[in-house]
């Protein structure tokens, strides 16, 4: 069964923390992995990632695909308050199904 | 539109009711996805349209659950006879085809009494 795990399940981290989120995958016919933001709101989008090793920046974020060890890394860097939200790790099966992980529920303190 | 638009936000039911729940994806976006999303939990695939055509309903938990799409245009997820287990959030996403990414409306939380 595919299935997509995120660790940790939650964080707390104090304003200018670097904090590294994980996803792991199991899935038949891997395509990509994508990871979105989630606040009171619509999932925002982040990162698309669908090659091994190569770094994806945005600001303060970036992300990588290990497609051999089957895993993501999200990391965030200066931290600030509008950073808390739950971010979520999707993995694209086949020509369309998406797989969720449960998310990483992030909380920084100013 | 600008972005994928759900309503109503919230929604109130008291068990045993017919519920209708309306996504309006980004306009010109083939595919339209429908999600539910437990409290602390990530969203589970319910269905997948592309145009009208309904690819894929697997992961509808009944047959109480009922989508439709029949312009290809505006979606609406239909549960009937509502149970309390039928509590969640429940998310829309549309893309302009296959893997692309899928843009997420704000989602509809339905509370069951």
């Amino acid at each position: 069964e595919d299935k997509v795990v995120q660790s940790p399940l939650s964080l707390v981290v104090h304003e200018g923390d670097t904090v590294t989120l994980n996803c792991s995958y199991e899935v038949t016919n891997f395509r990509s992995l994508l990871w979105y933001k989630q606040e009171k709101k619509a999932p925002t989008f982040l990162f698309m990632l669908t090659s091994s090793g190569i770094e994806k920046k945005s600001g303060r974020l970036s992300s990588i695909l290990d497609k051999k060890e089957l895993f993501s890394i999200l990391n965030i860097t200066a931290t600030q308050t509008g950073d808390s939200a739950v971010y979520l790790c999707a993995v694209a099966s086949g020509t369309y199904k998406y797989i969720f992980g449960t998310g990483t529920r992030l909380k920084v303190l100013a | 539109g600008a972005g994928v638009s759900q309503s109503p936000r919230y929604k109130v039911a008291k068990r045993g009711q017919d519920v209708a729940l309306r996504c309006d994806p980004i306009s010109g976006h083939v595919s339209l996805f429908w999600y539910q999303q437990a409290l602390g939990q990530g969203p589970e695939f319910l269905t997948y349209f592309q145009n009208e055509a309904q690819l894929d309903k697997s992961g509808l938990p009944s047959d109480r659950f009922f989508a439709e799409r029949p312009e290809g245009s505006v979606s609406t997820l239909k549960i009937q006879r509502t149970q309390q287990e039928d509590s969640a959030v429940y998310l829309c996403a549309s893309s302009s085809g296959g893997l692309n990414i899928q843009y997420f409306g704000a989602g509809t939380r339905l509370s069951v009494l």
